[in-house]
């Protein structure tokens, strides 16, 4: 049973140090999406990847966030330096492109003081 | 800034009733419509996408219409469970990205 792995699962964290979260698609999925859970946004794209590309990160503040695709099977998002507003549930999914559904993985709950 | 509107926002049902939700989104420049289906402390999962109009998709109970042409789209619920609780999102896609607006939600509870 295929599936989107992330971790950590959780992570609480003092403001101003540097966090990452890792993301696994599933194998043979060529687009990876991070988004953020928020109680005022919903869910809001911060990032997305097309075939290890990145395509938009319009979404992301840029001077603290930053994601990446090393390889095919790990994409990952970093804040540097991290502040309380920070704190939410980040998703990661993958898919088969766009007229294809996504699949979400188990998120990370994330917690800044 | 793309408009992705869900009523109701929230809805309270008993088991059996039907019921039924929309999602409102540009008529212009449509690509795809997508829902989710996202119980509390899970993930979001998906129930359809569809592409054109007059799309229609059933999954068991559940069913969803599309009209593109005025930028609504109806998921349906016949004969709601508990076990159907849960906030129903859909999602917008424009052009030919992959990326996704979503709405906010129309939570549903369904009791006994």
């Amino acid at each position: 049973d295929a599936r989107v792995t992330q971790t950590p699962r959780h992570k609480v964290t003092e403001m101003g140090q540097e966090v990452t979260m890792r993301c696994q698609p599933i194998l043979g999925h060529n687009t990876v999406f991070w988004y953020r859970q928020t109680m005022m946004q919903g869910l809001e794209l911060l990032a997305y990847f097309r075939n290890r590309a990145p395509l938009d990160d319009s979404g992301m503040p840029k001077d603290r966030f930053s994601a990446e695709m090393p390889d095919a099977t790990l994409a990952t998002l970093k804040i540097q330096p991290s502040e309380p507003r920070d704190s939410a549930v980040y998703f990661c999914a993958s898919g088969l492109g766009s007229r294809y559904e996504q699949y979400f993985g188990p998120g990370t709950r994330l917690t800044v003081t | 800034i793309l408009n992705v509107e869900q009523s109701p926002q929230s809805l309270h049902v008993q088991e059996g009733d039907s019921t039924n939700f929309t999602c409102s989104f540009p008529s212009s420049n449509f690509y795809a419509l997508h829902w989710y289906r996202w119980e509390t402390a899970k993930s979001p999962e998906a129930l359809f996408v569809m592409t054109l109009n007059g799309d229609e998709k059933k999954k068991g109970r559940i069913s969803a219409t599309l009209n593109t042409k005025e930028g609504y789209s109806y998921l349906y619920i016949k004969g709601s469970q508990p076990e159907d609780s849960a906030t129903y999102l859909c999602a917008f896609m424009a052009g030919t990205a992959s990326k996704l607006t979503f709405g906010t939600g129309t939570r549903l509870q369904v009791t006994l």
